[in-house]
């Protein structure tokens, strides 16, 4: 088991071009999420997904991302038309839903930079 | 807004010192409080987590102090290892949805030989 992987590593783009984000969760796990982290911030929950079906997106998450996790194995998230704001770390995490909470196993995020 | 605020945010102790990181929440639904350690182009891993339920919970070298009245919790390293230098978030998050982590702005860790 190789943990959470994600591809690519790191990305740079111009202005209004789109990127495409890769997420490979670990095997077993059926919850797989997405935060962005930015310079000297905490992560932010963007959406996550149970199996194939998106459970829940943030009001961060706005028009120009989107999210996909079609036969409930890998992820990818798509940004569209990228901004210099978009500019940041995103990270995939995965985890067995259960009953109680448990633990995040995050990869070591996709760097965007958005020039 | 930010709902997790923690402080400091940088912190220098010495080797075999002990590193307190404070953090305190408003959103009384709350109900996990993990606390995440992450290294330079690493994602963050978790450390240790606490429920209200219990006031402490300790695991090795690294101690929760959790207070409910107060909406306050605290992560305390003792015996502080220059392997611990790493930047530490506390997070929180509500039951049914305990994956939806709100993190705080994190506290960077250097520990001195």
């Amino acid at each position: 088991d190789t943990g959470v992987s994600q591809d690519p590593r790191h990305k740079i783009t111009k202005r209004g071009q789109n990127v495409t984000f890769r997420c490979d969760p670990i095997s077993e796990h059926n919850r797989l999420y997405w935060y962005r982290q930015t310079l000297g911030q905490g992560p932010e929950f963007l959406t996550y997904f149970q199996n194939e079906a998106q459970l829940e997106k943030s009001r961060l998450l706005s028009d120009r991302f989107s999210a996909e996790r079609p036969k409930g194995s890998f992820s990818t998230l798509e940004i569209q038309r990228t901004e210099q704001g978009d500019s940041a770390m995103y990270l995939c995490a995965s985890s067995l839903a259960s009953g109680g909470a448990g633990e995040l196993f995050f990869g070591e995020g996709s760097r965007l930079t958005v020039l | 807004q930010q709902q997790v605020k923690q402080s400091p945010q940088s912190l220098i102790v010495q080797k075999g010192g002990i590193s307190i990181i404070n953090c305190a929440y408003e959103n009384t639904a709350f109900d996990y409080f993990p606390w995440y350690q992450q290294f330079p182009g690493k994602g963050p891993a978790l450390l240790i987590a606490i429920r209200p339920d219990v006031s402490e919970k300790k695991e090795g070298r690294f101690t929760i102090s959790f207070n409910k009245s107060a909406k306050q919790f605290s992560l305390h390293i003792m015996d502080s290892q220059p392997g611990d230098s790493a930047t530490y978030f506390c997070a929180a998050s509500k039951s049914g949805s305990w994956g939806k982590l709100q993190f705080g702005a994190g506290t960077q860790v250097v520990v001195t030989p």
